[in-house]
């Protein structure tokens, strides 16, 4: 079973532009999960979707904003993207979601602003 | 609110050598606990959870944790690390409120020969 896909992996991109990240699940994985990777801040959580709603959401600005496809593939789109939204971005995914759920996570992509 | 702290930042051992990981979590309930590794450009890959029941819990790569409630620890121990231990380790709280995962800031590990 093919594991979490995330494109690109790596980016640059300059401060006021914005970018889009890809994140494919698992196969039969409906929740996608994003996380923005930091060093000394460990992994800070976005926001978390399923069967293409949002069902969770982290402390993060509005610039910040996601989507999930019937397909349960996800986006995350940064706008106005500042230099401290340089950083890792990782996805991961589970069946249906919950603590008991295991997440198995993408390789992330690797986000520097200019 | 919930919480994970790793306080070791990074921490060396030789080859050969025990270890042991701190973690102590924040949640007023039972919580799921995990530990995850991750190497250099990789993503994270899970070592071992605890949900309930047994609170010494075996995981992939001759990893295990014990759960402690009374000191709110959930620390990873190895009897013989390897080089190829060599990573950056993650302790994560997940909770019954909703689909999320609270994480430690990490334990950077070096080996030594």
């Amino acid at each position: 079973k093919a594991g979490v896909t995330q494109t690109p992996r790596y980016l640059i991109k300059t401060r006021g532009q914005q970018v889009t990240l890809s994140c494919s699940p698992i196969s039969g994985h409906r929740s996608v999960s994003w996380y923005q990777q930091t060093p000394g801040q460990g992994l800070q959580f976005l926001f978390e979707y399923f069967s293409e709603t949002q069902r969770n959401k982290g402390n993060f600005p509005g610039r910040f904003s996601g989507r999930q496809f019937s397909n349960s593939r996800s986006e995350m789109n940064v706008s106005t993207l500042e230099l401290g939204d340089s950083a890792l971005y990782l996805c991961a995914t589970q069946i249906a979601g919950g603590p008991g759920d295991t997440q198995y996570f993408g390789p992330g992509t690797r986000l520097t602003v200019l | 609110a919930q919480s994970v702290t790793q306080p070791d930042i990074h921490i060396t051992v030789s080859e050969g050598a025990s270890l042991e990981l701190r973690c102590n979590y924040s949640y007023g309930a039972t919580p799921y606990l995990f530990w995850y590794v991750q190497s250099p450009g990789q993503g994270l890959q899970l070592l071992l959870k605890y949900f309930s029941g047994d609170t010494l819990v075996q995981g992939i790569k001759g990893f295990e944790a014990e759960f402690k409630r009374s000191q709110s620890s959930f620390n990873l121990r190895k009897p013989s690390v390897h080089w190829s231990d060599a990573a950056e380790y993650f302790c994560a709280v997940g909770t019954n409120t909703g689909n999320q995962f609270y994480f430690g800031t990490g334990t950077s590990l070096t080996v030594i020969p």
